[in-house]
């Protein structure tokens, strides 16, 4: 069955970076968009950006652009996104999740556990 | 960008009861809307895709609709486990949005 663990919690003061892993089983890896999904506390979700795992291709959200990259190691099955510039509204639970077909997008049916980020001096 | 709006954001019912939730559009995105179940710190569950199609597992008390613009989410008879917030998603264009949310409480 598909499987996406995703690296443990991080706290980072502002200015900082922060990197988050989710490591895929279960399926060919390349086959299938991956996505990423943020919750800010009491909040609703919002979409980061997805990465094409076979050749790397990404889109991202525009309010993200310039601090958020999507990378990812086809060796180990795992998908990265790093985050920079850090400010205390980038708190959040971050999510990923993979696309429900390798087609066309359909929406995302698997979901990692997610990884709580806290941005806090 | 599109623009998704829920409405209600927030909706009281009670176990048995009938409801539906919609989800409009800024522009026209044909059939590609998605809708997930979200409860209190879990990760959202993928309920229905291309606006009708019931994801595997999911209860037949569950449909969508719609196509366009206007879109809906209906539960035929509320069970106590349907209690959560509920999120509509376009897949016709990036950036990928989702609607702002509606939460659903029992009454």
């Amino acid at each position: 069955q598909v499987q996406l663990v995703q690296s443990g919690a991080e706290v980072k003061k502002p200015g900082a970076s922060v990197k988050v892993s989710c490591k895929a089983s279960g399926y060919t890896f390349t086959s299938y968009y991956m996505h990423w999904v943020r919750q800010a506390p009491g909040q609703g979700l919002e979409w980061m950006g997805v990465i094409n795992p076979s050749d790397g291709g990404t889109n991202y959200a525009q309010n993200l652009q310039g601090r958020f990259t999507m990378t990812r190691d086809t060796s180990t099955s795992t998908v990265y996104m790093e985050l920079s510039s850090l400010r205390s509204e980038d708190t959040a639970m971050y999510y990923c999740a993979r696309d429900l077909t390798s087609g066309a997008a359909a929406g995302t049916a698997d979901w990692g556990q997610g990884t709580l980020v806290i941005v806090s001096s | 960008d599109i623009q998704l709006t829920q409405s209600p954001s927030f909706l009281s019912a009670s176990v048995g009861d009938r409801v539906t939730i919609t989800c409009r559009a800024s522009q026209g995105i044909s059939s590609y809307l998605a809708w997930y179940q979200q409860k209190p710190g879990k990760a959202p569950k993928f309920l229905i895709y291309t606006a009708s199609t019931l994801q595997s597992g999911v209860p037949s008390r569950f449909s969508g609709s719609g196509s366009g613009t206007e879109f809906t989410l209906t539960i035929s008879s509320l069970q106590p486990e349907d209690f959560a917030t509920y999120y509509c998603q376009q897949l016709d264009s990036y950036p990928l949005v989702f609607g702002q949310g509606t939460r659903l409480e029992i009454k």
